[in-house]
């Protein structure tokens, strides 16, 4: 497609169930990256992807949470045991450029909205 | 320890007048400065970016400036529409790496 694509669109799960985000980048974008915006707050970096290796995973709140990008394109979060705090927004965007080079643009999917009740 | 800041929460412009976002950073290795805007239920769209080896970028009606002393950076909106009501996120990197976003304003353009 000619954008980031996400899905599910929209998740309700029940505290302590697993999750899965899935994240189709912008074809030929080498970087991925996962962002989540909680309710009033700012956009939170989670971890970024460099090809199938993740050079930065400082932003993933706790050991719940994983990541993985196979063949350079689809990524997927997974959300282990989730908490009511988990609840949020996951954004995933990807860039034409590899991180390292300046006037690095990012370009955002319309987001995973997972509530967890 | 918030790095990129948007203080004012909300903004509210009259349609045809100027609308002034305010960004303010602390890490003073920043080199590459976005804004971005964000329509309920859609993921952020990219507006405009600026380098540090500048002080100004205009795109139309966006223009966005940048103050390194200062380590302050506003985008202008001239004049608004009530199709750029929306919440703006300022961001910032260094060496390309990833963007940090501050908590971002919510503008209203009212007729």
């Amino acid at each position: 497609g000619a954008g980031v694509s996400q899905s599910p669109s929209n998740k309700v799960t029940e505290k302590g169930k697993d999750v899965e985000l899935r994240c189709d980048p912008i074809s030929g974008h080498t970087a991925l990256y996962w962002y989540r915006q909680s309710l009033g707050q700012g956009l939170e970096f989670l971890i970024y992807f460099q090809g199938n290796s993740a050079p930065d995973k400082s932003g993933l709140p706790s050991d719940r949470f994983s990541a993985e990008r196979t063949g350079g394109s689809v990524s997927t979060l997974t959300i282990q045991r989730t908490q009511q705090e988990d609840s949020a927004v996951y954004l995933c965007a990807s860039s034409p450029q590899p991180t390292g080079l300046a006037g690095n643009t990012i370009y955002f999917g319309e987001g995973s909205w997972l509530t967890v009740v | 320890d918030q790095q990129v800041k948007q203080n004012s929460p909300s903004l509210s412009v009259q349609e045809g007048r100027i609308s002034i976002l305010n960004c303010d950073y602390t890490n003073s290795m920043f080199d590459y400065f976005l804004w971005y805007k964000k329509y309920p239920a859609e993921g952020p769209t990219f507006l405009i970016s600026i380098s540090s080896i500048k002080d100004k970028n205009e795109d139309g009606r966006f223009t966005v400036f940048l103050n390194k002393s200062a380590k302050h950076l506003s985008l202008h909106i001239v004049p608004s529409q009530p199709g750029d009501s929306a919440v703006y996120f300022c961001a910032a990197n260094r060496h390309g790496d990833k963007l940090i976003f501050g908590t971002g304003t919510r503008l209203q353009v009212f007729p």
